[in-house]
């Protein structure tokens, strides 16, 4: 069973809707990234968080410690957010273990 | 421009041939990482290491060598391919594996 997962596996959205992408993990402590997997195969980092919330542009990122749970939205979405966005978390100081990834397709 | 390259791309071989995927970083990063994507399992970590000379295992580094003998360079060995290990991979490197990660391109590896 894989620590972390997310959920939806595939997301697809109209332009201009809100875009919501959950991430739970099991054991570790508490940081996590966001990545976007690029139609091409790049991949970027978006976010990394320990604590509370974050955003840039139109992607906010939020953490809740507590319930090992962190969430990507993306507001008013536009088919250029089409990608796979995964998560990754921290089981330890030096590791990082990845989601299987959310593929989101935004139609115009 | 801060990157992360890596050679070759695509590299099709066969069983049992030795080869070396290199990876380097311009950024002056003390974390490097090597990562393998097959469908469906998502990315995950074969070898790592916080620094030069010390490299430590990941989750699927049966099959894999590394060595770090230099901060830049991360070079990722198979010294005998097999079927099982055509993926796509990746290397990233870091500051630190709390800060962002910058990813490599991406090789894409077929082992007949």
């Amino acid at each position: 069973k894989n620590e972390v997962e997310q959920s939806p596996q595939n997301l697809t959205a109209q332009e201009g809707e809100f875009i919501t992408i959950n991430c739970s993990y099991s054991v570790g402590i508490s940081a996590l990234h966001w990545l976007q997997q690029h139609p091409g195969g790049g991949i970027v980092s978006l976010f990394m968080l320990s604590s509370g919330k974050k955003k840039h542009g139109r992607l906010i990122a939020t953490i809740n410690i507590q319930e090992k749970h962190s969430s990507l939205h993306i507001t008013a979405s536009h088919p250029r957010d089409s990608a796979v966005y995964i998560c990754a978390h921290l089981p330890s100081p030096d590791k990082l273990i990845f989601g299987t990834g959310t593929r989101l397709q935004v139609f115009p | 421009e801060a990157q992360v390259t890596q050679n070759p791309r695509y590299l099709i071989t066969v069983t049992g041939k030795k080869l070396t995927v290199t990876c380097s970083q311009n950024m002056n990063h003390e974390y490097m990482s090597w990562y393998r994507q097959d469908p469906g399992l998502g990315l995950r970590q074969i070898y790592y290491s916080m620094n030069v000379e010390a490299t430590d295992k990941g989750d699927v580094p049966e099959g894999y060598k590394v060595s770090r003998k230099e901060k830049r360079n991360f070079p990722l060995i198979l010294e005998s391919p097999s079927p099982n290990q055509t993926s796509l991979y990746f290397c990233a490197s870091s500051r630190a594996v709390y800060n962002e990660q910058f990813f490599g391109p991406g090789t894409r590896l077929t082992v007949l």
